[in-house]
């Protein structure tokens, strides 16, 4: 069964240090998306992206936050100057289309920023 | 008022016995209506959508009153393995009307099955 994978699984920082975290959607889909999790909260939205670009990003997705798809397979967040509160469980989930669709999310890739 | 509500929790339960969880929401332009299941420190999984009608998969049965803006989900026959914490989540419209798919998610209800 195809999946949504994210590398790495877990990511440790400095402060004030670019991260990149990387997705690889299901094949056929469309639409991506990247939500947060901080721990012990509720899962965020943080931005969608379809037709390579952004369709919709939240008020946490701020100038410091960018994504990218840089080919055919990868979809990626970068995070250019980390802070302690970034750090959380970022989950890339994708779908095939929007309406009735399912969206499917990976298992995440936990940042710690020290 | 958040945007999507829940009873947080937990629910402590002994297997077999039914539990049902509620939740509302404040978007009255809310568009779809999922319960979703998350695991300790893993993804969350849609375990089903909701519709107005009402739906039923196996032992769980989601409800939708759009006038009250509330959903709830009851699982019935409890198993140890429906321990996990079960998320609310609605789609809303975006901007200009069309929506991007963005979930909203609520806080989620901890349930624990015991033997």
């Amino acid at each position: 069964e195809p999946e949504v994978t994210q590398t790495p699984s877990h990511q440790v920082t400095q402060m004030g240090q670019e991260v990149i975290l990387r997705c690889v959607p299901i094949s056929n889909h469309l639409y991506f998306y990247w939500y947060r999790q901080i721990l012990g909260q509720k899962v965020e939205f943080l931005v969608s992206f379809y037709n390579n670009e952004i369709s919709e990003k939240s008020e946490i997705f701020d100038d410091q936050f960018s994504v990218e798809r840089p080919d055919g397979s990868n979809f990626t967040l970068k995070i250019r100057s980390t802070k302690l509160e970034d750090s959380a469980m970022y989950f890339c989930a994708s779908s095939p289309r929007l309406a009735g669709s399912e969206q499917f999310f990976g298992p995440g890739t936990r940042l710690t920023v020290l | 008022r958040k945007e999507v509500e829940q009873d947080p929790g937990p629910f402590n339960v002994p297997e077999g016995a039914t539990v049902a969880f509620n939740c509302t929401y404040s978007n009255s332009a809310s568009q779809s209506f999922f319960w979703y299941r998350q695991d300790c420190r893993k993804e969350p999984k849609l375990l089903m959508s909701v519709y107005s009608s009402g739906n039923e998969d196996g032992r769980f049965t989601a409800q939708l009153n759009r006038a009250s803006q509330y959903i709830s989900l009851l699982i019935r026959d409890s198993k140890l393995s429906d321990s996990a914490t079960y998320l609310c989540v609605v789609r809303n419209f975006g901007a200009g009307g069309t929506s991007y798919g963005k979930l909203t998610f609520g806080q989620g209800t901890i349930l624990t099955v015991h033997p």
